[in-house]
């Protein structure tokens, strides 16, 4: 089957650093996409990651490992509105899957 | 200069009923797709089209009809409501499937 594995919920505090794992297993793998999205929005990208290694955008980087079929969106220097929940994405052989979502709450 | 836009925002309709969501995007991607999300946040895809043609086709009931007049727009129609279908649905598209850009989503409510 295909399936995607992330933690349901996180808690962090502001200013600190947290990651968000994503396990899959796919037939066939074209890449790994990280979106977030806020209570009462829509999905909005953030990264992807095609080959192992680390790719930075901002305060966002995202991992990948395609041996161990294993991913992480890392967020550093926590903001309030970093709280949303956060989705990993992988698209397979004419398939689009994506994960369950991380909620991440961030504390003060 | 809405890159991905969807119509109507909200929805509340009667069991039964038959009703179609807008989508139009004005990025020149060639690849539009439609998702459900549904009250636990799940985002699953339903249909994906490349060019007007149907590239992705989960197993969604053919009550839930796809239309795409050309690869600006795509639409969806879906006949005979069920209380089940009450969701969210949103509408995105994207040059390459890895970078979706997602509309600003429609909350069907079926009552």
């Amino acid at each position: 089957g295909q399936s995607l594995e992330q933690p349901s919920e996180v808690t962090a505090v502001e200013g600190a650093i947290v990651q968000i794992n994503c396990t899959y297993q796919t037939s066939g793998f074209y890449g790994l996409s990280w979106y977030q999205q806020h209570d009462g929005g829509a999905p909005t990208f953030l990264s992807y990651n095609a080959l192992d290694g680390l790719e930075e955008t901002g305060r966002f980087s995202s991992f990948l490992s395609r041996s161990d079929s294993y991913g992480y969106l890392l967020l550093q220097e926590l903001q309030m509105k970093d709280s949303a929940s956060y989705f990993c994405a992988v698209r397979g052989v004419d398939k689009i899957i994506f994960g369950k979502g991380t909620r991440l709450h961030i504390l003060p | 200069d809405t890159a991905v836009s969807q119509t109507p925002k909200y929805l509340v309709t009667q069991m039964g009923n038959d009703k179609s969501i807008k989508c139009e995007q004005n990025l020149g991607h060639d690849t539009m797709y439609w998702y459900k999300q549904d009250s636990k946040k799940f985002l699953k895809i339903m249909f994906s089209y490349n060019n007007k043609e149907l590239i992705i086709n989960e197993t969604v009931p053919n009550r839930f009809s796809p239309k795409s007049p050309d690869k600006a727009h795509l639409n969806l129609h879906i006949n005979s409501l069920e209380l089940g279908d009450s969701a969210v649905y949103f509408c995105a598209s994207s040059h390459q499937a890895n970078e979706q850009y997602f509309g600003p989503g429609t909350r069907l409510t079926v009552t």
